[in-house]
């Protein structure tokens, strides 16, 4: 099966400042790459995806990048905001049709008002 | 439309008791999915479905049956809880051609 490490597990930044979360892959044939983003005491909610024939995808202050090549994804958040207080999960597809997610272990980020 | 649902929101077991956790979605989802949460490990998959009548084993299939008789829901079933079960279970729904998943607002589960 797949197997996703995610880095760093806390993460704490000034508002207005950057986050970056990375994560890695096992399965090369995976070809999806979802952020799943989760308030305390909530359901995890699709924030950003990308697929593996594109290289960066950007959604206002969220962007993911993929290196194939390397195996890894990354989540950056810009101009961060309380509101981006959360844990974010990253995921990896995988099985006959992709149609499995390998979820990361999760990143407590805090912004620091 | 309430997307996808969870039955019950809360509920304490003690060890050996059964019961059935009960997901439902009218957004017309193909695949359905059964995750555990437990702290510091994200969600590991137990098992899921591609379709009305199909069920499959996931990441962490022990002590745990499945059925999905009716394409709308999906349930999961616990015959001899255990304290290993304690755990938040969500579950989710997909639709054929697109990736996203859409998560139920989850169910703790307490197995004393």
């Amino acid at each position: 099966g797949e197997n996703v490490e995610q880095h760093p597990s806390t993460l704490s930044v000034q508002e207005g400042d950057s986050a970056v979360i990375k994560c890695t892959y096992s399965d090369s044939a995976s070809n999806y790459f979802p952020w799943y983003k989760q308030e305390l005491g909530k359901r995890p909610q699709l924030i950003i995806d990308i697929r593996s024939n594109v290289g960066e995808k950007k959604d206002q202050r969220i962007a993911v990048t993929l290196n194939k090549t390397a195996k890894h994804f990354s989540l950056h958040i810009t101009e961060t905001q309380p509101e981006d207080s959360a844990v974010y999960f990253c995921a990896a597809s995988f099985g006959f049709g992709n149609e499995k997610l390998t979820f990361g272990t999760g990143t407590r980020l805090t912004i620091i008002p | 439309n309430a997307g996808v649902t969870q039955t019950p929101k809360f509920r304490v077991l003690k060890t050996g008791q059964s019961m059935t956790l009960l997901c439902a979605q009218d957004m017309n989802h193909e695949y359905m999915y059964w995750y555990r949460q437990d702290p510091g490990m994200g969600l590991r998959l137990i098992h899921y479905s591609v379709g009305e009548g199909t069920t499959a084993k996931g990441e962490v299939p022990d002590g745990y049956n499945v059925s999905r008789l009716k394409k709308q829901n999906f349930l999961l079933g616990l015959e001899s809880a255990a304290p290993s079960q304690t755990s938040v279970y969500f579950c989710a729904g997909r639709s054929g051609g697109h990736n996203e998943q859409f998560f139920g607002p989850g169910t703790r589960l307490t197995v004393l």
